[in-house]
């Protein structure tokens, strides 16, 4: 059974740092994985998305890695501000008899000004 | 494209009334998806399906829960004789197929909050 974990779970950091989430998974048979960033109350917003055979994803200050071998991914964020605060969650798809997608539990971040 | 429109946004029900939560998937994608997310947890996937059939119902709860996707018309999630603990925002996403394209042929609502008073 794939399982997805987040740590850590909250992180508060003041602003200006560089900062690293990670997202483990139990089973490497997956298409891709993606991470999405949630704000109080709301929907999710897609940031990176990295398919199984890629290594990695950048997109301006953001910057995700994959390695399924080990069953990780970590997204990097440079130069933290006030407006990264959120809850950030990776998913991956099961490589099953349909794409099932499973979520980590999250990592609530708080970036202090 | 309107993408995946789910309604109403936010419903407000009493202990023991039925909630009924809608889902239109995008145009083109026939496979619906709901997941379930309680107060500061992730996800938790729901039920599979597809035009008129149940594929997948491994975590929707025995009893109260049911999902349908008609024919025509949107997939309803409903849920009997609310309580407390069924307060959560309930997500859909839908899909153009079912293999091989993972994440990237996911296309997720924006929620209904459903809170139990």
């Amino acid at each position: 059974k794939q399982e997805v974990t987040q740590i850590p779970a909250a992180l508060s950091v003041p602003e200006g740092e560089n900062l690293v989430l990670n997202c483990s998974f139990t089973d490497s048979a997956i298409y891709n994985l993606q991470w999405f960033r949630q704000d109080p109350g709301k929907g999710l917003t897609s940031l990176l998305l990295i398919q199984s055979s890629q290594r990695e994803q950048t997109s301006g200050r953001l910057n995700a890695s994959l390695d399924k071998s080990s069953g990780r991914s970590t997204l990097y964020i440079a130069a933290s501000q006030p407006g990264d605060s959120a809850t950030y969650l990776c998913a991956v798809s099961l490589k099953t008899s349909y794409d099932k997608v499973i979520f980590g539990p999250g990592t609530s971040l708080s970036v202090i000004p | 494209n309107a993408g995946v429109m789910q309604n109403p946004r936010h419903l407000v029900r009493r202990r023991g009334q039925e909630a009924r939560l809608r889902c239109s998937p995008m145009k083109g994608h026939s496979h619906v998806y709901w997941y379930r997310q309680l107060p500061e947890e992730g996800l938790k996937f729901m039920v599979y399906l597809q035009k008129e059939n149940i594929i997948d119902e491994s975590g929707m709860p025995k009893e109260r829960f049911s999902a349908e996707f008609p024919k025509e018309g949107p997939s309803i999630l409903r849920i009997q004789q609310v309580v407390r603990g069924d307060s959560a925002a309930y997500f859909c996403a839908s899909s153009p197929t079912t293999i091989g394209t993972g994440l990237r042929g996911y296309t997720f609502g924006s929620g209904t909050r459903l809170t139990v008073v």
